[in-house]
């Protein structure tokens, strides 16, 4: 059972323009968020995180946002550039006591950035 | 920082051969993981050390898996009598506090 679910699987933007990537959970456990990218032949990158006790970071041109009552995320991106083109994966954690569990990925959304 | 290194990057077999994998996580890092990726899915989790220890496995890891962490070092992937389901990207991550860090992987495809 896919407890973690990115229902886009491909994103088109031009260049300069705002990318946003989607990301929806089923676990209430869950209370930690990252996303990840990934180029073909290569592991994911860590690119931001948040925790359930905010409903935004930033990180440059990196934004995400949390509705924890909608069990909702999303990475916006702004603005996009040609090489953010990559796969990105939205991933969740639950906190053990004061350790950070496994990580639960989504299937990935397809960033294409054309200039 | 030298990374998350993973051994060999690319492995190619014959059905019914046993093939084994190895992870060098960045040095300080205690925790490790393997996660498997097949084409159009997310990372799976397959088990995770904390040093030697092996502290979680997944139903995804059969009994033709194994895997160890001698020394708390480096840890090594194991896959007996390999079948063509088992073709796919091995990924191992290590993690001391709130950082996963990915190696590039290893491809297994069995033939």
């Amino acid at each position: 059972d896919q407890q973690v679910k990115q229902n886009s699987p491909s994103l088109s933007v031009q260049e300069g323009r705002i990318s946003i990537l989607n990301c929806d959970y089923t676990n209430s456990m869950f209370d930690y968020f990252l996303w990840y990218k990934k180029y073909p032949a290569e592991g994911p990158t860590f690119l931001i995180s948040i925790s359930s006790i905010k409903d935004k970071n930033e990180d440059g041109r990196f934004t995400v946002f949390l509705n924890k009552s909608a069990k909702h995320l999303s990475l916006h991106i702004v603005p996009s550039q040609p090489g953010d083109s990559a796969v990105y994966f939205c991933a969740a954690s639950a906190y053990r006591g004061s350790t950070l569990g496994r990580l639960y990925f989504g299937r990935g959304t397809q960033l294409t950035v054309w200039p | 920082d030298t990374g998350v290194s993973q051994n060999p990057r690319h492995k190619i077999t014959k059905r019914g051969q046993n093939v084994t994998f190895r992870c060098d996580p960045i040095s300080e890092h205690n925790r490790l993981y393997w996660y498997r990726q097949t084409l159009g899915q997310g990372p799976e989790f397959l088990t995770y050390f904390q040093n030697e220890a092996q502290l979680e496995k997944s139903r995804l890891l059969s009994d033709r898996f194994s895997a160890e962490r001698p020394k708390g070092s480096f840890s090594t992937l194991e896959i007996q009598r390999t079948e063509q389901g088992d073709s796919a990207m091995y990924l191992c991550a290590s993690r001391r506090d709130y950082g996963y860090t990915f190696g590039s992987g290893t491809r297994l495809t069995v033939v």
